[in-house]
């Protein structure tokens, strides 16, 4: 059973540069979710996508954007870099965007930005 | 807004020993759930253990179980029987109950080290 996967594992950007992020459900899993951990700290939520619609988002400015194809991957794209931006990108995927159902996370991408 | 506290930024505990990691968190509602996540320096998100709010008995997974105490909003993991693998940062996560309120609001997350 594979699990969620992502790529890049890691990435050097640097400033005012766009990024794109890839991730891949977990078998069987039609919700993505995308979280920001920067170093030292807990993930913060950034989107999630359901049925190829953004659903929810957190405070994360519109620099952030995502997709969702139809065979459930994701991509989460950044624009205009910044320093600020470095962090550890976790995916997590689940059976639907209810908060009864559980998230399963990759094992992230890791940018850098300089 | 739901806010997640994790006072201990670093614990450590001898293997075979027991050890306990504290959360806090604040909310208003009524029901939620809470999760404990463990992080390897593999990076890889694995969930531990989950309560939900509405349940009084405390959650069990083998070596790990919690102290839900609904009323002072506090959620602690104890783990016995420390094993070398239990080596890694613990976060702790609330998330809404209901809806599309699904996901996860996180601590700062304690980093536990075992010592052989």
């Amino acid at each position: 059973d594979a699990g969620v996967t992502q790529s890049p594992t890691h990435l050097i950007k640097t400033r005012g540069q766009q990024v794109t992020l890839r991730c891949s459900p977990k078998s069987g899993h039609d919700t993505v979710s995308w979280y920001q951990q920067a170093l030292g700290q807990g993930p913060q939520f950034i989107f999630q996508y359901y049925e190829e619609e953004e659903r929810q988002r957190g405070n994360f400015p519109d620099r952030f954007s995502g997709h969702q194809f139809p065979n459930y991957s994701s991509e989460l794209n950044v624009n205009a870099l910044l320093l600020g931006d470095s962090a550890l990108y976790l995916c997590a995927s689940s059976l639907g965007p209810l908060s009864s159902y559980e998230q399963y996370f990759g094992p992230g991408t890791r940018l850098t930005v300089t | 807004a739901q806010t997640v506290t994790q006072s201990q930024p670093e614990m450590s505990v001898q293997e075979a020993e027991t050890v306990t990691l504290s959360c806090t968190y604040d909310t208003s509602e009524s029901d939620y759930y809470l999760f404990w996540y463990k992080q390897p320096p593999s990076r890889q998100m694995i969930l531990v253990i989950r309560q939900e709010a509405y349940k009084q008995q405390n959650a069990t997974e083998n070596r790990f179980s919690v102290n839900f105490q609904k009323a002072a909003k506090s959620f602690s993991l104890k783990i016995s029987d420390s094993q070398l693998g239990d080596a890694a940062m613990y976060f702790c996560a609330y998330r809404n109950y209901g809806g599309s309120q699904g996901n996860l609001i996180f601590g700062k997350g304690t980093k536990l080290s075992v010592k052989p």
